[in-house]
């Protein structure tokens, strides 16, 4: 049973504008979520990340929106530029007040900027 | 570059055999993560490591092992090879500790078992 799940499997956008990509959760255990971007014949990349007490986290070009009442999260990323092109993978973690665990992941969304 | 250092990149092997990879963290870094991705299981959680030991434990066979050395590097072992072990193995690391959950990646090593 997928606890991350990323529905569009691939998202197109054209240079300059916003791209959204979206996840959502089952596991009411989860208090910390994480987007990756990763390329070809590459290990993941980290994006952003959201603690739960959070709404929103802002980094640049890239914005991480969550709403716990929907377990769904999504990353926003404006504007979209050529290389920005790349699998995008959701991620979630249930630090369980003890420390760091394994990350439960999305099978990602490959967003394609065209020109 | 993450700073997170794989071996070796590619493998390729029989069926029924033994093999080990290579995890060299962060520097700084004491946790250490294993993950495997298939082209139908996407990233799965395998094993973690914290300074030493054993941390938290995800979807690992029993045919696969890993440890983590006093100088923080760390080694999956993968044993009884099958033909469904062929994957890429990520292995992650992180500070530790409660105040952050950041994980970063190494390149991966890609396994083919013949």
């Amino acid at each position: 049973d997928q606890q991350v799940k990323q529905n569009s499997p691939s998202l197109s956008v054209q240079e300059g504008r916003i791209s959204i990509l979206n996840c959502d959760y089952t596991n009411s255990m989860f208090d910390y979520f994480l987007w990756y971007k990763k390329y070809p014949a590459e290990g993941p990349t980290f994006l952003i990340s959201i603690s739960s007490i959070k709404d929103k986290n802002e980094d640049g070009r890239f914005t991480v929106f969550l709403n716990k009442s929907a377990k769904h999260l999504s990353l926003h990323i404006v504007p979209s530029q050529p290389g920005d092109s790349a699998v995008y993978f959701c991620a979630a973690s249930a630090r369980s007040g003890g420390g760091a665990d394994g990350l439960t992941f999305g099978k990602g969304t490959h967003l394609i900027i065209q020109p | 570059d993450s700073g997170v250092t794989q071996t070796p990149k590619h493998l390729i092997t029989a069926t029924g055999q033994r093999v080990t990879l290579r995890c060299s963290p962060r520097s700084g870094d004491l946790s250490v993560y294993w993950y495997q991705q298939s082209l139908d299981q996407g990233l799965q959680f395998l094993i973690q490591y914290y300074n030493g030991e054993e941390r938290a434990k995800g979807n690992i066979l029993e045919r696969f092992s890993a440890q983590q050395f006093p100088d923080l590097h760390s080694e999956l072992n993968l044993s009884s090879l099958e033909l469904g072990d062929s994957a890429l193995y990520f292995c992650a690391s992180s500070a530790g500790g409660f105040q952050s959950n950041e994980q970063f990646f190494g390149p991966g090593t890609r396994l083919t078992v013949l």
